[in-house]
């Protein structure tokens, strides 16, 4: 089975500082991880996706995030937190065999930016 | 591009009332999915649609149902609403397996309220 766990529910930041969202997994099987982020009374938005070719992966709002496989980890970063970056954000797991087609995801991490 | 389309966007039901949510997408994919979003929980897997005409339980199927009615349109049914039904639905959908970096697609939302 697979299972998701983000290590911080509340992060907060200022503005111009970096952001770390934290996201640890459990998969049997080679994953396929992703990061979504939510603004209020939206809907949810690919910010990237993890596919196995490189490890870094660049998305979009220059987020970017780095999978480690011996720490099962699928941390997310900016350099550099804007306003419009709060917003809650979900890492997101989904794999093959018993998990198929399956998207599971972590409890959320809201991110508040201050001024 | 509409990419996935719930309605209706708000509903209010009382206990025991019935109503369908429906979904559709335009992307011809092949999976469908119904979460539903609490806070502090994520989101958390209802049924799911790996292919028309196949339909499969995930992590919280009580009280619902499902139809897939054909490869664009996957609706969500409750016989008999109960307050603890109160929550945002959510309708996704992906080209196939989650495996290889296939990401889900969002709707908007249906925020239900069951008083």
């Amino acid at each position: 089975a697979q299972s998701v766990t983000q290590l911080d529910s509340h992060v907060s930041v200022s503005e111009g500082t970096p952001v770390l969202l934290r996201c640890n997994y459990s998969s049997s099987y080679s994953p396929s991880l992703f990061w979504y982020v939510q603004h209020p009374n939206k809907g949810l938005q690919l910010l990237l996706k993890y596919t196995s070719a490189a490890t870094l992966v660049k998305g979009i709002n220059g987020f970017e995030a780095e999978f480690k496989k011996s720490e099962t980890s699928f941390h997310l970063t900016k350099p550099s937190a804007h306003m419009s970056d709060a917003a809650e954000y979900f890492c997101v797991v989904s794999g093959v065999t018993d998990s198929w087609g399956k998207f599971q995801f972590g409890a959320g991490t809201q991110v508040v930016v201050t001024p | 591009n509409a990419g996935v389309t719930q309605t209706p966007k708000f509903q209010v039901l009382k206990t025991g009332q019935s109503m369908t949510l429906q979904c559709a997408q335009d992307m011809n994919h092949n999976s469908m999915y119904w979460y539903r979003q609490d806070p502090g929980m994520g989101l958390r897997l209802i049924y799911y649609s790996a292919s028309e005409g196949t339909t499969d339980k995930g992590e919280v199927p009580n009280g619902y149902n499902v139809s897939r009615l054909n490869k664009r349109e996957f609706s969500l049914r409750l016989e008999s609403a109960a307050p603890s039904q109160t929550s945002v639905y959510f309708c996704a959908s992906s080209r196939g397996t989650g495996g290889g970096g296939t990401e889900a697609f969002f709707g908007q939302g249906t925020r239900l309220t069951v008083v």
